[in-house]
């Protein structure tokens, strides 16, 4: 059974940093891209990052890019999201997904995880 | 402003059918392929279609998908009052080089 669980999201000031981590099992963790979403409050479903499989290919949404940075731990069968610059607008609650195709990067999620929610305020 | 627009919101009685529209373009829905998503309320969402009219296992074929050209469409048969949910298009867009989505869709079972 494939199991994503994130953790990381907490309170934090405007300008701030924060990692999210999200630990997978039930797959070949090496074998598919992993994707951040994020929901912000009441609001619908935005695409934020994604890495490939070797964690050699990565793709962000413009509204993140440059502050945001996406990596992954094969070994620990890990995904992460380095997060500065944080701004209001970044509340959101973060989830981690799994690629739905071995090997693509290019593709949309399969299964996700329940998230962890992320504030930004002062 | 979603780059994919789907209506806000969808309504049938229980047992009918619905539709739910997903709008985009040469750089995404024309040329790559859609996935829809099911939230039900407080939860993450689910895969219910993927490249553009498969079923994952566990998904009942009451749940239907299709593409032509720039658009994509969901079709919801014998509706139950559990379908209540929002409802996702996405799919990849060559220009952006970022996965997108629709905006949702509330569908309510009256």
């Amino acid at each position: 059974e494939v199991q994503l669980v994130e953790s990381g999201g907490d309170l934090v000031q405007p300008g701030g940093s924060l990692r999210l981590s999200c630990a997978a099992s039930g797959f070949t963790f090496g074998s598919y891209a992993m994707s951040w979403v994020r929901q912000a409050p009441g609001k619908g479903l935005e695409w934020v990052s994604i890495l490939s499989s070797s964690g050699g290919t990565t793709y962000y949404a413009d509204s993140v890019k440059g502050r945001f940075t996406i990596s992954r731990d094969n070994s620990k069968n890990t995904l992460y999201l380095q997060m500065n610059s944080l701004r209001a607008e970044d509340t959101a609650l973060y989830y981690c997904a799994k690629g739905r195709k071995e090997g693509i990067t290019e593709v949309l999620p399969d299964y996700w995880g329940q998230g962890t929610l992320v504030t930004v305020s002062s | 402003q979603s780059v994919l627009t789907q209506p806000p919101s969808v309504s049938a009685a229980p047992g009918q059918k619905v539709t739910i529209s997903c709008s985009g373009s040469s750089s995404n829905i024309e040329n790559s392929y859609v996935s829809w998503y099911q939230q039900l309320p407080g939860t993450a969402p689910k895969l219910l279609i993927y490249e553009n009219n498969k079923r994952p296992s566990g998904i009942p074929d009451r749940f239907s998908g299709s593409k032509s050209g720039t658009s994509a469409t969901l079709g919801i048969t014998g509706l139950q009052t559990g379908d209540e949910a929002d409802y996702y298009c996405g799919t990849w867009d060559t220009s952006l080089s970022a996965g997108v989505f629709g905006g949702g869709t509330k569908l309510t079972v009256l």
